[in-house]
């Protein structure tokens, strides 16, 4: 079974904190994704990487960077956090190639507070 | 850019009966694929069914078949003999497949409520 860990479940944090989101999968997939969720908008991408150190921007990438060093590790950051940057996060991944047209697996999600 | 449209933000259904979650998309891509996720409230998104632009038969999983109509860039969701464990947000994903460095667009999802 494909494995994407999101290493905190829950976090609440300060108003300009810098806070790291980190995503493992364990499929040696080529693709990984972050997402945001919040209500009556679904999901929307922030950052998705097609290799290591490569990232492409999605549709809200603004107040955030990542980190891609490693294939099996993705990394959110977000360099000030901002009360409106509480919401859900998902961290996805999928293989590269053609047969990519198939599923991501996602994590579990991680619901960020920021106060 | 690829857009998907739910236009239902919530819809009820009682147990055993059947019912359709609507997904339209705008795209210009050629070769593309459409899928459905659900997302129980613990949060977890669970891949359900999966057309590709190019297939000539609708997609159908178990209970889950994909009511799939090119020409009105339409993937409507459907769901037969409704049960109480169905009650969850659903949400419909696009995925252009002629390139190796390909995202995933949602649209805003549909809350299904099932009722006894």
């Amino acid at each position: 079974d494909v494995k994407v860990t999101q290493s905190s479940r829950y976090l609440v944090k300060r108003t300009g904190e810098k806070v790291f989101l980190e995503c493992v999968q364990d499929m040696d997939h080529e693709n990984m994704f972050w997402y945001r969720q919040d209500p009556g908008l679904g999901l929307r991408l922030i950052y998705f990487s097609y290799d290591v150190k490569m990232k492409e921007k999605g549709d809200i990438p603004e107040g955030y960077s990542v980190s891609r060093e490693k294939k099996e590790r993705f990394s959110l950051i977000l360099e000030s956090a901002s009360t409106n940057q509480t919401s859900m996060y998902l961290c996805a991944s999928s293989p590269g190639g053609p047969s990519s047209g198939n599923t991501i697996y996602f994590g579990e999600g991680s619901w960020l507070t920021v106060v | 850019a690829q857009k998907i449209t739910q236009t239902q933000p919530g819809m009820f259904v009682q147990e055993k009966e059947a019912v359709t979650l609507d997904c339209t998309y705008d795209t210009s891509d050629q070769s593309y694929g459409l899928f459905w996720y659900k997302q129980p409230s613990s949060g977890e998104m669970i891949f359900l069914i999966y057309q590709g632009s190019y297939d000539e038969q609708n997609a159908t999983e178990g209970r889950y078949s994909l009511n799939f109509q090119k020409a009105r860039k339409s993937a409507n969701l459907v769901i037969s003999a409704s049960q109480l464990g169905d009650s969850a947000m659903y949400f419909c994903a696009m995925r252009d497949l002629l390139y190796n460095n390909n995202d995933m667009r949602f649209g805003a999802g549909t809350r299904l409520t099932v009722k006894p």
